[in-house]
């Protein structure tokens, strides 16, 4: 089945820099390719997701892009803010699978530095 | 619309007990999942369900059980708690089952077993 690897496990960085988190996934199948953001105490919510007909995908201060061709893709969030701290889950998912969901990364926790 | 509604938000249970995690959503969405989450290990799929009527097991499926009469509810059963069972549950919904489309996630239940 998919394998998907998330890397760092922690990021830390100053308010206003910008934060870059890395997705590998392993199904050549795959070509759909979500974010989510999770706040303490609460569900994971979609911030931004991309499918493989697309290289890039941008909303405002964050970006998502993809390389099919290495199997990863990877969020970019710039000018940072201390409402951007939280858990981030990347996942992959794709049409003609089955009904199963989304493959989920294991989390990357940001946090912003005042 | 409230989106994906889980009851109880908190629960102890002690090793043996059983209890019915709730699941209801609003937006008439076919696709329904339950994920449970431990520390630093991402979101691992227990059962999901097409339809009513129709469930399917995930990659964790032991020592819990489901079922989908109705398209809104989608309850879990944990009928012999077990300390391995601790995490947080979330239940989440989809419009679309081809593992293409975004997943609605609820706030989630924390249950400690002790």
């Amino acid at each position: 089945g998919e394998n998907v690897e998330q890397h760092p496990s922690t990021l830390s960085v100053q308010e206003g820099d910008s934060a870059v988190i890395k997705c590998t996934y392993s199904d050549s199948a795959s070509n759909y390719f979500p974010w989510y953001k999770q706040e303490l105490g609460k569900g994971p919510q979609l911030i931004i997701d991309i499918r493989s007909n697309v290289g890039e995908k941008k909303d405002q201060r964050i970006a998502v892009t993809l390389n099919k061709t290495a199997k990863h893709f990877s969020l970019h969030i710039t000018e940072t803010q201390p409402e951007d701290s939280a858990v981030y889950f990347c996942a992959s998912g794709g049409l003609g699978g089955g009904a199963d969901g989304l493959t989920f990364g294991k989390g990357t926790h940001l946090i912003i530095q005042p | 619309n409230a989106g994906v509604t889980q009851t109880p938000k908190f629960r102890i249970l002690k090793i043996g007990q059983s209890m019915t995690l709730q699941c209801t959503q609003d937006m008439n969405h076919n696709y329904m999942y339950w994920y449970r989450q431990d520390p630093g290990m991402g979101l691992k799929l227990i059962y999901y369900s097409v339809g009513a009527g129709i469930t399917d097991k995930g990659e964790v499926p032991n020592g819990y059980n489901v079922s989908r009469s109705t398209t809104e509810d989608f309850p879990l059963r944990l009928e012999l708690a077990a300390p391995s069972q601790t995490s947080v549950y979330f239940c989440a919904s989809s419009y679309g089952g081809d593992r293409g489309s975004p997943l609605h996630f609820g706030n989630g239940t924390r249950l400690t077993v002790t």
